[in-house]
């Protein structure tokens, strides 16, 4: 069965580390998406990308970066890691605009 | 920019009984779509119901239903025979027009449904 798939669902880091969370689709969808779960916010967009080569960035993009060289993965890159990135991220695909957005599992960072 | 407010954070109802939980968004588009998500404690985003904004007829899936009212801006959701494994937390998102997003969601900050035996 395709899935949407995130490693590693917990990690604690240290503060300016890079940190790199792993995101892999199987549906073979063409769009892809980080959120950010944080109480009292809801899910907030990081960055987006439509296809191959093509990366966007979101609400709160601010100290992460990703690339896409493939239809299957989007990782997502903490270049400095803070503490005010502690949160639960989501990773997230879709075929298109009217396809469902399929969501993974999450992964809990901890930035100590 | 568009918001999606959900003005209650925290709900409950009783088994079997019906609850609604409410959800506004601002917009200055016409052609839209409008999601409710449920995240239970194991963390995954479960899509309950989805609704196109040009569809005046409210979407229905089983015991959820909408209560869509595109002028005032308002999406509810409507719970009924609760069980309870609907506990959970609920969110509203609300999806721009095609053209410059290919499918962003925008989400409320959530309501979190109890459900008392």
């Amino acid at each position: 069965d395709a899935e949407i798939t995130q490693s590693p669902r917990h990690k604690i880091t240290e503060t300016g580390r890079q940190v790199t969370l792993a995101c892999h689709q199987t549906w073979n969808h063409n769009n892809m998406f980080w959120y950010r779960q944080d109480l009292g916010h809801g899910l907030r967009l990081i960055h987006y990308s439509y296809g191959v080569q093509d990366t966007n960035k979101g609400e709160v993009s601010d100290g992460y970066s990703v690339s896409r060289s493939n239809t299957e993965d989007l990782p997502l890159t903490l270049e400095s890691a803070a503490s005010s990135q502690t949160s639960v991220y989501f990773c997230a695909s879709s075929l298109g605009y009217l396809g469902e957005q399929y969501f993974g599992p999450g992964t809990r960072l901890t930035v100590t | 920019a568009q918001t999606v407010t959900q003005s209650q954070p925290e709900m409950s109802v009783q088994e079997a009984e019906t609850v609604t939980l409410s959800c506004t968004y601002d917009t200055s588009e016409s052609d839209y779509y409008l999601f409710w998500y449920k995240q239970p404690p194991s963390r995954q985003m479960i899509l309950v119901i989805r609704q196109e904004a040009y569809k005046q007829q409210n979407a229905t899936e089983n015991r959820f239903s909408v209560n869509f009212q595109k002028a005032a801006k308002s999406f509810s959701l409507k719970i009924s025979d609760s069980q309870l494994g609907d506990a959970a937390m609920y969110f509203c998102a609300y999806r721009p027009p095609p053209g410059g997003s290919q499918g962003n969601l925008i989400f409320g900050k959530g309501t979190k449904l109890s459900v008392k035996p």
